[in-house]
């Protein structure tokens, strides 16, 4: 399996507030998403983090507030912008080779807002 | 759109024993494949089976199994000889096989299993 790692691995922020996670894969992957988990919730797709291009977003989700990057083939940062408490969540990395069907998580970002 | 349905908010099972958590699922398209991942405590998701919807057979891994049921829509884990360490949420989740939605998964409500030693 893939090793894939998450920096913070959680953090308290103020509401108004920026954060910006940072996913980092052990070798080069095709595909980078990012998922949501709300407290108690399943995980929804926020975006694909395409390298070198735009971020494709899911519906309900806008570049403004969930801004990401993708500079090369093995990172991937997401930034969760002008935090609310709403946005307190699990936040997963995700990766997917071509040609192998598995796709693994790395092991998530815990994020509460003040 | 695909959609992904866990009708089991939560099971139990007592170690040593079988469980079963269910999942139906809704698609049109004849090409994808279906994940059961695990989520302890930790929240780190666990990729436990996966299976190709081209694949007649049923997925195995050691104490996990599959039942596919391709033209009901249903793909049933069964945990035999449950053990402490499999305490966990259980999220069904499928993932087309081509596509606008190559890559994307989609989850279930997720089922937490208890295991009672």
């Amino acid at each position: 399996s893939a090793v894939i790692s998450q920096k913070p691995s959680r953090d308290i922020c103020q509401r108004g507030t920026s954060l910006t996670i940072q996913c980092q894969v052990d070798s080069q992957v095709t595909m980078m998403f990012w998922y949501r988990q709300q407290p108690g919730q399943s995980l929804t797709l926020i975006a694909t983090a395409n390298q070198g291009s735009e971020a494709t977003y899911e519906s309900g989700f806008v570049i403004d507030k969930f801004p990401i990057s993708r500079p090369n083939l093995t990172f991937s940062t997401l930034t969760v912008s002008n935090m609310s408490p709403e946005d307190s969540s699990i936040y997963l990395c995700s990766e997917k080779k071509t040609g192998i069907s598995e796709q693994f998580f790395g092991p998530g970002t815990r994020l509460t807002v003040l | 759109a695909q959609t992904v349905t866990q009708s089991q908010p939560e099971m139990s099972v007592q170690e040593a024993e079988t469980v079963t958590l269910s999942c139906t699922y809704d698609t049109s398209e004849s090409d994808y494949y279906l994940f059961w991942y695990k989520q302890p405590p930790s929240r780190q998701m666990i990729l436990v089976i996966r299976q190709e919807a081209y694949k007649q057979q049923n997925a195995t891994e050691n104490r996990f199994s599959v039942n596919f049921q391709k033209a009901a829509k249903s793909f049933s884990l069964k945990i035999s000889d449950s053990q402490l360490g499999d305490a966990a949420m259980y999220f069904c989740a499928y993932r087309s096989g081509g596509g606008t939605s190559y890559g994307k998964l989609t989850f279930g409500q997720g089922t937490i299993l208890t295991v009672h030693p």
